[in-house]
């Protein structure tokens, strides 16, 4: 149990569009989202926190504009890169919490703006 | 921000032998978790310790926790080829919260 997946996996977009990512619970209720960005040979950095229904809480240096997260069920959340520059080329990682001790994450998707 | 500092950045070792991984922290933690990242994949958990144990086991893996230094090790046993990967420390401050990952070292076995 505790399946989270992402999707794509991948993708190429070009400068000054628009990318959406979706992260899904598979298998369980997650009240809580977490999405994280990790640049090549980085560790994870914490971009939002996302509960189902509310506003997502944006950590200090991201842009809630740039990056539209919606967590529109208990399954379900995505994160849109609005108006992407080649700078935004991440990997971009999400993670699901039921409980209050474990994050389970999704196996990431590669961004690349061209 | 990163609160965790994780030495050594690179380990490479020969198949067989032990690996050990060290994580600090600066603040008061709820719990520390360790996770693995094979290049270009997601994060699979290994491990949760915590802030009242000092140590566990898990198959060949064994993690510490000091709490006094705010620190915590990583050791993985016989290691193996497959466990080449990159390994995170996490730490959350309260219960439920968000987490805060180390810099990650790079494990190497070699064949």
């Amino acid at each position: 149990g505790a399946v989270v997946s992402q999707h794509p996996s991948w993708v190429i977009c070009k400068s000054g569009t628009s990318v959406k990512i979706e992260c899904r619970s598979l298998d369980f209720q997650a009240t809580t989202m977490f999405w994280y960005r990790q640049f090549p040979k980085q560790s994870l950095m914490l971009m939002a926190t996302s509960n189902e229904g509310s506003k997502a809480t944006y950590e200090q240096g991201v842009e809630k504009d740039k990056f539209l997260i919606n967590h529109a069920s208990l399954t379900l959340s995505t994160l849109t890169v609005t108006s992407a520059h080649p700078e935004d080329s991440s990997f971009y990682i999400c993670s699901a919490s039921r409980d209050i001790y474990e994050q389970y994450f999704g196996p990431g998707t590669r961004l690349t703006v061209t | 921000s990163q609160q965790g500092e994780e030495d050594p950045q690179a380990l490479s070792i020969q198949e067989g032998e032990n690996a050990t991984m060290n994580c600090s922290y600066k603040t008061s933690i709820n719990n520390l978790q360790w996770y693995r990242q094979n290049s270009g994949r997601g994060l699979v958990h290994l491990i949760l310790i915590r802030s009242n144990e000092r140590e566990k086991h898990s198959g060949r893996l064994r993690v510490t926790l000091d709490t006094s230094k705010k620190s915590s090790s990583l050791l993985i046993t016989a290691s193996r080829a497959a466990d080449t990967a990159s390994y995170f420390c996490a730490t959350d401050e309260t219960s439920g919260s968000r987490l805060t990952f180390g810099e990650g070292t790079q494990l190497t076995v070699n064949p």
